[in-house]
């Protein structure tokens, strides 16, 4: 099946500018993260969406990013006024809250950022 | 202290060979415990769950210490495609949804 796709694939960008990272995740999976990898670092947690609820924000590193989820499906992952430091591998996964593999999250392929 | 450590790494070891990696954790109400698996440029996949009592999946063994707080993965008969980074993750106690990610460990395997 159609596991977790992201888009783009690779995006370059110019300092000050804004971007627009997209997720679509395995279907029927309410559970849905973003996170960052900078080079030779760990994943780093940026928000958490479940279902209708609130989303979990605390891992944004300032408030030029935000995320929203629509329709409890895909998400976009807004980075407004980029700055060189964001310059990372955006991740998103999703997991599926039912079933016997609950904890399982599952990867799509990242969108690689280059802020110039 | 982080909350997952491990070893960078690299550990370069020849084909065939057995190498194992450890993973420490701070959070002792930690509940669910994996391994993924990371290629160069690639996105983590998951290489398996860790249970309590250990679990093997082929070549692969995974161990949970509870009482001193790490996980270990070894990998015996090693292969060139073995050759990866292997992520430590740790969830929190049953109910929460943060997974906290180790840096990784990387292997190459030589021919």
């Amino acid at each position: 099946g159609a596991g977790v796709s992201q888009s783009p694939s690779n995006k370059v960008t110019e300092k000050g500018k804004d971007v627009e990272l997209r997720c679509d995740p395995i279907s029927g999976h309410t559970a849905l993260y973003w996170y960052r990898q900078s080079l030779g670092q760990g994943l780093e947690f940026l928000i958490y969406f479940q279902g209708n609820s609130a989303p979990d924000k605390s891992g944004l590193p300032s408030d030029r990013f935000s995320a929203e989820r629509t329709g409890g499906s895909v998400s976009t992952l807004t980075i407004q006024r980029t700055q060189q430091e964001d310059s990372a591998v955006y991740l998103c996964a999703s997991r599926d809250k039912r079933g016997a593999h609950t904890d399982t999250q599952y990867f799509g392929p990242g969108t690689r950022l280059t802020v110039l | 202290r982080k909350e997952v450590e491990q070893d960078p790494g690299p550990f370069n070891v020849p084909e065939g060979a057995t190498v194992a990696f450890n993973c420490t954790y701070s959070n002792s109400a930690s509940q669910s415990f994996f391994w993924y698996r990371q290629d160069c440029r690639k996105e983590p996949k998951l290489l398996m769950s860790v249970y309590s009592s250990g679990n093997e999946d082929g070549r692969f063994t995974a161990q949970l210490n509870r009482a001193s707080q790490y996980i270990s993965l070894l990998i015996r008969d090693s292969k060139l495609s073995d050759s990866a980074t292997y992520l430590c993750v740790v969830k929190g106690a049953s109910g929460t949804y943060k997974y906290i990610f180790g840096t990784g460990t990387r292997l190459k395997v030589l021919a």
